[in-house]
């Protein structure tokens, strides 16, 4: 059965750094997400991506997040400059359609900020 | 203002018991879709159900079975004779029209005890 796959698992950086958290999504779907998890707290709704561009994003998405779709299968979302509170479990979604919104999602990333 | 209320924080049961998970969701929209997801210890998002605003039909899926009452803006979930294995964090979610993202509930954490 297609899943949605991210890498790294885990990843450990220092504040300041950059990072970027890759996934591949089901290669049929053309709507992607990124949302974002804080330690026992809900899910949060980050960017959607489709056509090439951002089609939505949230207040916390703000000039320090970016994605981009560099080929035909790989979607990342980059942080530019981490800081504390970015570290979180990250997951990505796709879905084939956009009004059932039915998302798949991955396995997620775990972002540590030292 | 939330969209996805999931009141009951935790929920603790002994192994064999039924357990039902409250969300009561907001929204103006007349076309929505509902949804919930697993996250077991291991963290990643299991789909379990979407349920559309016209569909008012309970559904049944094993052990599971969730309660869609328009009337209250309420779509509980009851997992009957629970397992050990359904010890989890379980959101409710809700999609808008017109909308990307999905809006999630808190999460009730369901512990089963052997």
């Amino acid at each position: 059965e297609p899943e949605v796959t991210q890498t790294p698992s885990h990843q450990v950086t220092q504040m300041g750094q950059e990072v970027i958290l890759r996934c591949v999504p089901i290669s049929n779907h053309l709507y992607f997400y990124w949302y974002r998890q804080i330690l026992g707290q809900k899910v949060e709704f980050l960017v959607s991506f489709y056509n090439n561009e951002i089609s939505e994003k949230s207040e916390i998405f703000d000039d320090q997040f970016s994605v981009e779709r560099p080929d035909g299968s790989n979607f990342t979302l980059k942080i530019r400059s981490t800081k504390l509170e970015d570290s979180a479990m990250y997951f990505c979604a796709s879905s084939e359609f956009r009004d059932n919104n039915e998302q798949f999602f991955g396995p997620g990333t775990r972002l540590t900020v030292l | 203002a939330q969209k996805v209320t999931q009141a009951q924080t935790e929920i603790s049961v002994v192994e064999k018991e039924d357990v039902t998970l409250d969300c009561v969701y907001e929204t103006r929209d007349t076309t929505y879709y509902l949804f919930w997801y697993k996250q077991p210890p291991s963290g990643e998002l299991v789909f379990l159900i979407r349920r559309n605003s016209f569909d008012e039909q309970n559904e049944i899926s094993g052990r599971y079975s969730w309660n869609f009452q328009k009337s209250t803006s309420s779509f509980n979930f009851t997992i009957t004779a629970s397992q050990v294995v359904d010890s989890a964090v379980y959101f409710c979610a809700l999609s808008e029209t017109n909308d990307y993202k999905l809006s999630f509930g808190a999460g009730t954490t369901v512990t089963v005890r052997a």
